[in-house]
Parts: C-alpha cells; structure tokens; sequence
C-alpha cells in the first residue's frame, strides 16, 4: 500500500491528451514546503525525471509534459500522445511527518 | 556527463548481507544528497535511503531500519548501501539517484543492480 494513492492505468489514443493523479496527505503534497516529481520508466530501464518542483521541465523534456499541484493531489498531464510516451508512471516526495520518501503505486499509460 | 554505476548485487541466502556501491562521476559528488530506490519484481519503485550531501543526515524506510545502512565516501565519489539480516521481500533492482535540490527531486538514476534473497 503506497502512500500516494495514483491510478493502476490509464489509456488514450494517439494525439490526445491524458492525465494522471496522484494522492496524498497534510503531511506530504499537502505541505507547502514539499515538491512534487514524476517520473517516467520503459520496463527494463530506470526511471527518468519528467517533472520537478510540481511544474519544473528538465533540459529535455518536452512542453507536452506538464505538472500542478493543488492542496494534497499532484497531477502529471501529457498533451499529443505518442507510443512512446507508454510505459509507467510515478509521482514522488518527502513526508515530513514519517521523515521518507514516498513514491505513488504508479500508473500504467497506454497508447491505443 | 552525469553517470552513476552500481555494483554488489547479486544472489544471497536469508539473514545473509551484501554491500552495494554507487560509483559516480561527471559531477561534484560531494555537493549532492544521495538516495538508494528500489523496485521489485513486477512493482513500483520504494524509496530505501537517504543521505545528505555531507553524510551528516541519513534516513531510511521503516522497511529496512536497522538491518540496511547507507554511507557515502566523498573521496572515491562512491555512496554505499549496507544490508544485513536479508529477507526474501529485499529482493529488488536497486537504483542508486542523485537529489539537487533537497526536495526529492532524483535527476539521475543508474541502471540498478539486482539483489536476489533465496535459499
């Protein structure tokens, strides 16, 4: 049982837009001071860094990628879907409270 | 160019111990928080360990108290993970990941090693 709560999958045909949310409590997204990431990873590779700081791009990643966070529930939102945009998904931060880090169950996007 | 390359997994009987290492290069390792993720088999990723860029600060999930340690040696450009009394649920890729910014914000991963508890 994770400690943010995202959905097991979601799925869209190419060119459409998707979103995906995640989850969590006072003590995690909910706390002004915490940031919220996504990550993004192919079965097999690592995981790559999509967003930062709720909103941030890294040098790299396309603006059809973008972040929000609004009270205890980040939310990843993908525009212009390609096939290679499959594969799964994470949200992840601290929890000031238990003093870890804290990673969503992830989300599963398919491509149709 | 930012790499980091794990090393130490491997196949391991329960209650046995294994160390891993990160090696780091193309940045100043000393600067950054380091951090240790899991991921099982057919799982999410966990989040393990923690440690400050200074080593003075480490945390750990409640998973892996008292039983895994994490380290770092500023002068090799190395971060370590320490696992004693393993159990089959540690069996998992295991990612070490750089944090900038303290904010568990991870930028970079390495391919991960595997560590397999069995008998």
């Amino acid at each position: 049982q994770s400690v943010l709560t995202q959905p097991p999958s979601v799925s869209a045909a190419p060119g459409q837009k998707v979103t995906i949310s995640c989850s969590g409590s006072d003590s995690n997204i909910g706390d002004r001071g915490r940031f919220v990431s996504w990550y993004h990873q192919v079965p097999g590779t690592a995981p790559k860094l999509l967003i930062y700081d709720n909103n941030k791009r890294p040098s790299g990643i396309p603006d059809r990628f973008s972040g929000s966070k609004s009270g205890t529930t980040a939310t990843l939102g993908i525009t212009g879907l390609q096939t290679g945009d499959e594969g799964d998904y994470y949200c992840g931060t601290w929890d000031s409270s238990l003093e870890v880090g804290v990673f969503g169950g992830g989300t599963k996007l398919t491509v149709l | 160019e930012v790499q980091l390359v794990e090393s130490g997994g491997g196949l391991v009987k329960p209650g046995g111990s294994l160390r891993l290492s990160c090696a780091a290069s193309g940045f100043t390792f000393s600067m950054y928080s380091m951090n240790w993720v899991r991921q099982a088999p057919g799982k999410g990723l966990e989040w393990v360990s923690s440690l400050t860029a200074s080593g003075s600060h480490k945390y750990h999930a409640d998973s892996v108290q008292g039983r895994f340690t994490i380290s770092r040696d500023n002068t090799k450009n190395s971060l370590y993970l320490d696992m004693n009394s393993l159990r089959a649920e540690d069996t998992a890729i295991y990612y070490c990941a750089r944090e900038p910014a303290g904010n568990q914000d991870l930028d970079y991963w390495g391919q991960g090693t595997l560590v397999t508890v069995s008998s």
